[in-house]
């Protein structure tokens, strides 16, 4: 199993330019999450989705968007980067058990500049 | 509100016990977590603890949980090379729409030869 995997690894925009970060996980997880990380923050949640078709807003989603058409994979979107998006931005995922511990399973993570 | 704080950097020799401290501020939070971010790569999970409980073991580590201050640590024994990395202290909820953590800001922990 390839576990999450991110793509692409790194990219460089220029500010208004658009792109879309794609997560993929293969342990057939109804939650996945993006989050950004920022040096001192933390991981801060963008957005999440408890299952295909649907998402919901984390901490900090102005300026990004996310798709979950298919339940394996997890899209955000940036519709016109800012410098302020420049981050490292990871995608996770989790089993849908309630009640008991959960464990996130993370992806090697995205570097992303905006110029 | 859901706010955890952790101390930014820890140095330490090799061979010697670490300590990471953790503090969060929702009562009701259920459990609480520790992941390990090795450089260039993404977070593991590397140990939990009930909110019901107060001391956790599991070979080189030990959680400790103080419920009256909110405060979590955890203590790294015989601190190793390959240790070194950023710690993320986390909480969850159980009734937590899509089993949402907070985490911490993370401790970087450099190990010294």
């Amino acid at each position: 199993n390839a576990g999450v995997t991110q793509t692409p690894k790194f990219r460089v925009l220029k500010t208004g330019q658009s792109m879309t970060l794609l997560c993929a996980q293969d342990m057939n997880h109804e939650y996945m999450y993006w989050y950004r990380q920022d040096p001192g923050m933390g991981l801060r949640l963008i957005h999440y989705s408890v299952g295909e078709g649907t998402t919901a807003k984390g901490e900090v989603p102005d300026g990004y968007n996310v798709s979950r058409l298919k339940k394996q994979n997890f899209l955000l979107g940036l519709e016109s980067a800012a410098p302020s998006q420049t981050s490292v931005y990871f995608c996770a995922s989790s089993s849908e058990l309630a009640g008991v511990y959960n464990e996130q399973f993370f992806g090697p993570g995205t570097r992303l500049t905006v110029l | 509100g859901e706010d955890v704080e952790q101390s930014l950097f820890l140095s330490v020799r090799e061979g010697d016990s670490s300590v990471i401290n953790c503090t969060y501020t929702d009562s009701s939070s259920t459990y609480l977590y520790w992941y390990k971010q090795e450089p260039g790569a993404g977070l593991q999970l590397l140990t939990y603890i009930f909110s019901n409980m107060d001391m956790k073991q599991d070979q080189r580590l030990t959680v400790l949980l103080n419920k009256k201050d909110k405060h979590l640590s955890l203590r790294i024994a015989d601190t190793q090379t390959g240790d070194s990395a950023i710690y993320f202290c986390a909480e969850s909820m159980i009734k937590a729409a899509g089993n949402k953590l907070t985490f911490g800001g993370g401790t970087r922990v450099l190990v010294k030869p």
